[in-house]
């Protein structure tokens, strides 16, 4: 099966930078996708890591380990409107794209 | 491009009633999913498809049934709602399995309720 770890809650400051951890257990990885849902709308898609190292798009960066079972999502410059929830996801057993349970990211000013 | 539509977005129902989500893609898809988001719980797949004429169970199935009789819609059934029901559910589509590229295009929910 798969399980996956982050924090539950997260809070930052405007400007300010925040990195927010996942760690995984599955079987046949084949990469770490991030998932960005505000409150009361649809998940949407951030990033997608197959191989080791750092993937930067704009304001936001993620970062695979797969020796160490771990990722991490890293947002710069915060903003207001980036308060939200984000998900690590891995590709699970039968189709499933297997999510964790979510930060909850609060930025305050 | 609308993307992917759900239909109805809110619903309430007495336990007992049966009703049918409606989801819509216009990106030529293939691959067809359905979640349902609870609070503490993230997304959970209920049932798939990779394609027009075929479905497949996903994490937590029972109590629901799908249909893909057309590549751009994938319906979701509730035959016998119960409250344990009660719950956000989301329609995503994507273009190559999710093994692929992690990335799949999710609609707006559609929140039920069942009392």
């Amino acid at each position: 099966g798969q399980s996956l770890e982050q924090p539950s809650e997260v809070t930052a400051v405007e400007g300010a930078i925040v990195q927010i951890n996942c760690t995984y257990q599955t079987s046949g990885f084949y990469g770490l996708s991030w998932y960005q849902q505000h409150d009361g709308g649809a998940p949407t898609f951030l990033s997608y890591n197959a191989l080791d190292g750092l993937e930067e798009t704009g304001r936001f960066s993620s970062f695979l380990s797969r020796s160490d079972s771990y990722g991490y999502l890293l947002l710069q410059e915060l903003q207001m409107k980036d308060s939200a929830s984000y998900f690590c996801a891995v590709p699970g057993g039968a189709n499933n794209l297997f999510f964790g349970t979510g930060t909850r990211l609060t930025v305050i000013p | 491009n609308a993307g992917v539509t759900q239909t109805p977005k809110f619903r309430v129902l007495k336990t007992g009633q049966s009703m049918t989500l409606l989801c819509a893609q216009d990106m030529n898809h293939e691959y067809m999913y359905w979640y349902r988001q609870d609070p503490g719980m993230g997304l959970r797949l209920i049932h798939y498809s990779v394609g027009e004429g075929t479905t497949a169970k996903g994490e937590v199935p029972d109590g629901y049934n799908v249909s893909r009789l057309k590549k751009q819609n994938f319906l979701l059934g509730l035959e016998s709602a119960a409250p344990s029901q009660t719950s956000v559910y989301f329609c995503a589509s994507s273009r190559v399995s999710r093994a692929d590229t992690g990335e799949l295009f999710f609609g707006e929910g559609s929140r039920l309720t069942v009392l």
